[in-house]
């Protein structure tokens, strides 16, 4: 079974210091994608990245960058230099060989001035 | 280029009352679904249409929900008679590449 786990519900944080969002993930599948998604209170969902299996170089844009680990299972998500824009419930993804995304609980980032 | 647009942004019915929810995709998109959020079931896949065609619908709570995709550009989400609950944040999402999903603002729905 497909599953992914992201063990931390809330996290808060003073702005400008770094923050790490963990993803955990189980699939049995040899070829399967990882994402990203950020929900602002503002209510919409927006994608931040993909990443395949067979891809594990680590992801840069910006203040953002993602850790992806074989080994441990596990996609990471960094926030550099926090900033109160950045506050959102993030949520991890992970698709198999189908189209379906298994949704993470997701983790409430709360960043303060 | 315009994103996902759904109409209404909210919608607040009484119980027995229908509801229509209606989504524009991107156009290019050939992926369509609808989600479902709550605080207590977080978010849920209803039903997803590949090229208009219905492909997985059992994420449908029951026959009281139903949706189509007459075209490319359109698709509804009825719920008929409404409960309470229902009352969640119905999103419609696009996609050209498999996960990478582009949602629209979502319909807050509320049934008294």
């Amino acid at each position: 079974a497909q599953k992914v786990t992201q063990a931390q519900t809330e996290i808060s944080v003073v702005e400008k210091e770094d923050v790490t969002l963990d993803c955990v993930y189980e699939t049995r599948d040899t070829t399967y994608y990882l994402f990203w998604y950020k929900q602002p209170p503002s209510g919409e969902l927006v994608f931040l990245i993909r990443r395949n299996s067979f891809d594990e170089q680590n992801e840069i844009s910006g203040r953002y960058s993602w850790n992806f680990q074989k080994s441990t299972s596990s996609f990471n998500f960094t926030i550099t230099a926090s900033q109160v824009v950045d506050s959102a419930v993030y949520f991890c993804a992970l698709s198999g060989s189908n189209y379906q995304l298994i949704w993470g609980a997701g983790t409430k980032l709360i960043i303060k001035p | 280029d315009a994103g996902v647009i759904q109409s209404p942004r909210h919608e607040v019915t009484e119980m027995g009352q229908e509801v229509t929810l209606r989504c524009k995709p991107i156009s290019g998109h050939n992926s369509l679904f609808w989600y479902r959020q709550t605080m207590m079931r977080g978010l849920e896949l209803l039903i997803y249409f590949n090229n208009n065609v219905p492909i997985d619908d059992s994420g449908m709570p029951e026959d009281r929900f139903s949706a189509k995709m007459p075209n490319a550009s359109f698709s509804t989400l009825k719920i008929q008679p409404s409960e309470p609950r229902d009352s969640a944040v119905y999103f419609c999402a696009s996609s050209h590449v498999a996960g990478e999903l582009f949602f629209g603002e979502g319909s807050r729905l509320t049934v008294l």
